[in-house]
This record gives structure tokens, sequence and C-alpha cells, in this order.
């Protein structure tokens, strides 16, 4: 249980152009998704936490009109990367939780999707 | 604010060996939990093992056990009889009430045969 897919796995597009990546909790309902970024070898870096229904909380320092994120249903979020560029290519991986899911109310990863922006 | 810091970029273990990979942390939050992840080469993270703060006991599952001692803020993980498909990246995080995790900086851990 408590299985999270993303989708693509990985994305090669040209610069300028807008990329949707989605992440779908696929045996329980996430009232909380978060997006993380990670370059090679780097940290995962927390970009933005969505919670179902209503608008995303940013971290600071990440540009929310380059970075569209929408939890439209309990099962699903989308981060949209506006506009991309060469400096967007990264793994963007996502996480999803609801309390009462999980031992420890944990939060459960998407396997990441691979950016990369020509 | 939370923090958590990986001071062992890398580390290399002898298969079978037990090893110990660094983990400190600064938090405000009276409760909060404790986590480790392991990120081989595909990219996934796989939970290992959660220590919560006002766990008495260690936790340990499997070959996993965690290090807590709360006074120094530190939360070091020590895999037990390390095998060849233990290399990978490891992350510790802490995270509090509002869900959020915060990952250290990782260390990489090459088992060698």
């Amino acid at each position: 249980g408590a299985v999270v897919s993303q989708h693509p796995s990985w994305v090669i597009c040209k610069s300028g152009t807008s990329v949707k990546i989605e992440c779908r909790s696929l045996d329980f309902q996430a009232t909380t998704m978060f997006w993380y970024r990670q370059f090679p070898k780097q940290s995962l870096m927390l970009m933005a936490t969505s919670n179902e229904g209503s608008k995303a909380t940013y971290e600071q320092g990440v540009e929310k009109d380059k970075f569209l994120i929408n939890h439209a249903s309990l099962t699903l979020s989308t981060l949209t990367v506006t506009s991309a560029h060469p400096e967007d290519s990264s793994f963007y991986i996502c996480s999803a939780r609801d309390p009462g899911v999980g031992t420890y109310n944990e939060q459960f990863f998407g396997p990441g999707t691979r950016l990369t922006v020509l | 604010a939370q923090k958590i810091t990986q001071t062992q970029p890398g580390m290399f273990v002898q298969e079978k060996e037990a090893v110990t990979l660094d983990c400190t942390y600064d938090t405000s939050d009276p409760s909060y939990g404790l986590f480790w992840y392991k990120q081989p080469s595909s990219g996934e993270m796989i939970f290992l093992i959660y220590q919560g703060s006002y766990d008495q006991q260690n936790a340990t599952e499997g070959r996993y056990s965690l290090n807590f001692q709360k006074a120094r803020k530190s939360a070091n993980l020590v895999i037990s009889a390390s095998q060849l498909g233990d290399s990978a990246m490891y992350f510790c995080a802490i995270g509090g009430n509002t869900g959020k995790l915060i990952f250290g900086q990782g260390t990489t851990l090459q088992v060698k045969p």
C-alpha cells in the first residue's frame, strides 16, 4: 500500500516550452503533497507544499509563476514548469501524505521525473 | 526553523561489516520525527527507519538501527552486515507538525566486496 506514481519518468523539451509533471497517490487519498527538486549528488530541496483544494505554499526563493502547482483532487497533484530553460533541468520528486496513512505518518515518495531542457 | 546536517559526503565499508552514518539536527519544535531514506542510483526514495522525539528506545528495522541521542541532537544510522546492495545515497530528514521534511546533504555509501 501507499504507492505514489509520477508521470512522465523522464522528459526532454526545448527551451521556452512548458512541461507538466503528474503525481498520483494510487491507493490512498493524500491531503498533502510535496514537490522537491534535486540536482545531481545533492539533497532534496522542498519547493512547495500542495494541499487539496487550496493554493500551494511555496518555499522561499521558489518562483510560483515559474512552477505552477495544482492539487485538484485527493489523488492528483501537478507541477508545471513554465517557459523552461536549461537551468530548470533537474530531478523532480513528489511525495504524498495523509494523517493515519503509514506507520509513522510519513511521506511516500514518487519515483521522480528527470527533466532535461535543451 | 529546522536543520539537518550530514557531515560525511562519502563513506566506504567492507561487505559484511557495520557502518555508521552521522546525522545531527536542530529544531525548536518540542515534537518532531527523524527519518532516514535510501536513494539508489535509480532515484527512488526508500524509507528505512523512523525515530520519534518522545520515543524512549532507539528504533530498529532489520539491519538498520538508529542511535538516537536527544541531548546531543544526533540521530545516526547504523547498518549492520553491509551488503553490496546497500551502496546508495542516504539522507537523514527531520519533520515536524507541518508534515514538511527537511533533508540533510546526504552521504554516499559504497560497499566494497
